[in-house]
């Protein structure tokens, strides 16, 4: 089992900030990983695939870096409608699994 | 249009059976896995499983196999979630999910299936 950890677990920022949200392996996966967002009493939603490809619709702020074990999350500018909480995810091996999350909220 | 849609809401006693379900349309539901993943109340994303509905192939979390079934009738395009016993702990959200094309993760989500069990 591929274990992930993500960090930081809770992070607070203000509207325009940049912010970075790292997500590390126990053993390399290439660049089989994604990346979901997820607002209160809603689905996760895919943001980025293969370490730093952007779904379809997904606004340009978001990007992703990364390959093997070591991995990070950008949002450029962040918008009101981005404080939601982050999963990233391996897909490389199965058991496929997610990271334990990382909350953004509003400073 | 690509759409997950489950079943709805269901309030359980601990012991009692459910199966629960993820319909898949706007694709070809035989081509892609599709998995099954738990949201306890505040908690994060926990994978359970996959399967193909091509030829039924499926893969389960060590931490969730045996506790859980996963299942697939692609004559109706519709895949499942089975417990035979359940407990209080199973109490959590469900979704399913599409695992996309060429290496693309999961992008399509089921809007969820609530499951309470409770006595």
């Amino acid at each position: 089992v591929i274990w992930m950890t993500q960090s930081p677990s809770l992070l607070s920022a203000s509207t325009g900030d940049r912010v970075t949200i790292s997500c590390r392996m126990s053993q390399g996966i290439s660049s089989y990983l994604a990346w979901y967002q997820q607002k209160p009493g809603k689905a996760p939603e895919l943001l980025i695939y293969a370490a730093s490809t952007l779904q379809s619709g997904v606004p340009s702020r978001f990007s992703g870096s990364g390959s093997g074990t070591d991995f990070t999350l950008t949002i450029s500018c962040l918008q009101s409608e981005d404080f939601a909480t982050y999963y990233c995810q391996q897909y490389y091996s199965f058991p496929f699994t997610f990271g334990p999350g990382t909350k953004v909220d509003i400073k | 249009e690509v759409q997950l849609v489950q079943s709805g809401a269901e309030v359980k006693k601990p012991g009692e059976s459910l199966k629960i379900s993820c319909k898949g349309s706007g694709y070809s539901f035989t081509s892609y896995w599709i998995g099954w993943v738990r949201q306890m109340p505040g908690k994060g994303l926990e994978w359970m499983g996959i399967i193909y509905p091509g030829d039924s192939d499926t893969r389960y979390s060590p931490s969730f196999q045996g506790q859980v079934t996963i299942s697939a009738d692609k004559s109706i395009s519709t895949a499942y979630l089975q417990w035979s016993s359940l407990k209080a702990s199973d109490t959590a959200m469900y979704y399913c999910a599409r695992q996309g094309p060429n290496s693309s993760g999961s992008d399509y989500w089921g809007q969820g299936t609530l499951v309470t069990v409770s006595s």
